[in-house]
């Protein structure tokens, strides 16, 4: 899986509960970025974070809070306010952050899968 | 609209046969595409990457194909082996990385 590792493998959560899912790599890699993956659907991009201390929403960012205190930890909490949280949650890393450069490939973490109950 | 629009949703082949994965885009400006092997309940690893000025590029017995023109991808699996059963996704990069546009993907199933 590339130096991307995720924790917990699978996580459940009672409605109303905040759940923080951990990323961490070993690859030197400046971006960070976090998806959501559902059944049917390509992956949808919820934050990302192009350097340590700042991180920018994705498309789908309600309801998610990151930070970005290291450049080895990108850890994603999905709050109560995220109405429907079950779903494959993937973290990827890139060398470098997208800036014009023709390559830019991700490197992804073998995922994360969170049930509500 | 940036879209990536794979076909077939799922396909089931014999061991040993050939097959071909279609994935058609409509994102601009166009950076690079990529095609990523997905395991069920894995994170995908990369398979393929081209750019606009490549039209083919093989990793063993995947073989990508780009038709920058029509915007269309093609992955063709070579004597398919059972674990070649996973998800096969187009990813496509438009306007020099900043936006990733990820395909639904394709569920091969291969059987013995």
């Amino acid at each position: 899986d590339g130096g991307i590792t995720q924790s917990p493998k699978y996580l459940f959560r009672k409605e109303g509960q905040n759940v923080t899912l951990s990323c961490e790599q070993n690859l030197n890699h400046d971006a960070m970025y976090w998806y959501r993956q559902d059944p049917g659907q390509g992956l949808r991009l919820i934050y990302y974070s192009q350097i340590v201390n700042d991180f920018q929403k994705g498309d789908i960012a309600e309801g998610y809070s990151v930070s970005r205190e290291k450049k080895e930890s990108f850890p994603l909490t999905v709050t109560s306010a995220q109405k429907n949280p079950t779903a494959f949650y993937l973290c990827a890393s890139s060398i470098d952050p997208p800036s014009g450069q023709s390559y830019n490939e991700q490197f992804f973490g073998p995922g994360t899968r969170l049930t509500v109950l | 609209k940036n879209q990536v629009e794979q076909s077939p949703q799922s396909l089931i082949i014999l061991e040993g046969k050939n097959c071909t994965l279609q994935c058609n885009y409509t994102v601009s400006p166009f950076s690079n595409l990529r095609w990523y092997k997905q395991d069920t309940g894995r994170g995908p690893v990369s398979l393929t990457i081209m750019t606009f000025s490549e039209n083919t590029k093989s990793n063993g017995r995947y073989t990508a194909t780009l038709d920058a023109d029509t915007k269309q991808s093609s992955l063709h699996i070579t004597a398919s082996q059972l674990s070649d059963s996973a998800s096969y996704i187009c990813v496509v990069s438009a306007n020099g990385g900043f936006k990733t546009i990820f395909g639904a993907g394709t569920r091969l199933f291969v059987k013995a």
